[in-house]
């Protein structure tokens, strides 16, 4: 059973790159690690997923290390629109875990 | 094409009664789930539905009974409401058996307050 450590609250300014860290030291073979964004009163919004390496789409890049312990959220040149609370899940369909993070609070400044 | 819809958007019980909330998705998924969210505990999965007429429990079940009524439509009862039961629930859903590597789709949902 992989328990998720994510910072509580990060900033940063409009234009920057942004790293947000999941730390999942339990990690288990099988686990998929994927993030989730939410905006207020709104349920959360699919972001990226990775297994190994790295991934990247038109809206992020996911970094995961070879011993699979930890993995970062890459916002390339964040806006004010980006303000919002970023999840990290882990788990595995074998046995149907999902374990979702507290959630890390990114607010963008201008 | 609506995705996933919750009502209520909002309910305050007392105490010891009991309500259904609801969720429909009109993408023909497989699997559907319901989550509770609570301040700085991220979300927790209370049953979810991996195909219809099939239900599992999560990890906070207690207090809490579902019916996967068609493929469409999940709902979850309260029988007799508890102040910790005060939350906001999602509903999601994805498109095959589910699982973490599935993309879930969420509904807007349901804030629920019990006094």
């Amino acid at each position: 059973l992989a328990k998720t450590t994510q910072p509580i609250s990060m900033d940063s300014y409009e234009g920057q790159e942004v790293n947000i860290t999941c730390s999942h030291n339990n990690i288990a073979t099988n686990d998929y690690i994927t993030w989730y964004q939410q905006f207020p009163s709104q349920g959360p919004r699919f972001i990226i997923q990775g297994y190994k390496t790295k991934v990247t789409n038109e809206v992020a890049s996911l970094f995961i290390p070879a011993d699979r312990k930890s993995s970062t959220l890459s916002l390339p040149r964040v806006s004010l629109s980006d303000t919002a609370v970023y999840y990290c899940l882990v788990g595995s369909d074998s046995n149907y875990q999902l374990i979702w993070g507290a959630g890390t609070k990114l607010i963008i400044k201008p | 094409n609506a995705g996933v819809t919750q009502t209520p958007k909002f309910q305050v019980l007392k105490t010891g009664q009991s309500m259904t909330l609801q969720c429909a998705q009109d993408m023909n998924h497989n699997s559907m789930y319901w989550y509770r969210q609570d301040p700085g505990m991220g979300l927790r999965l209370i049953y979810y539905s991996a195909s219809e007429g099939t239900t599992d429990k999560g990890e906070v079940p207690n207090g809490y009974n579902v019916s996967r009524l068609n493929k469409r439509e999940f709902s979850l009862r309260l029988e007799s409401a508890a102040p910790s039961q005060t939350s906001v629930y999602f509903c999601a859903s994805s498109e095959l058996a589910g699982g973490p590597s599935e993309t879930q789709y969420f509904g807007p949902g349901t804030r629920l307050l019990v006094l």
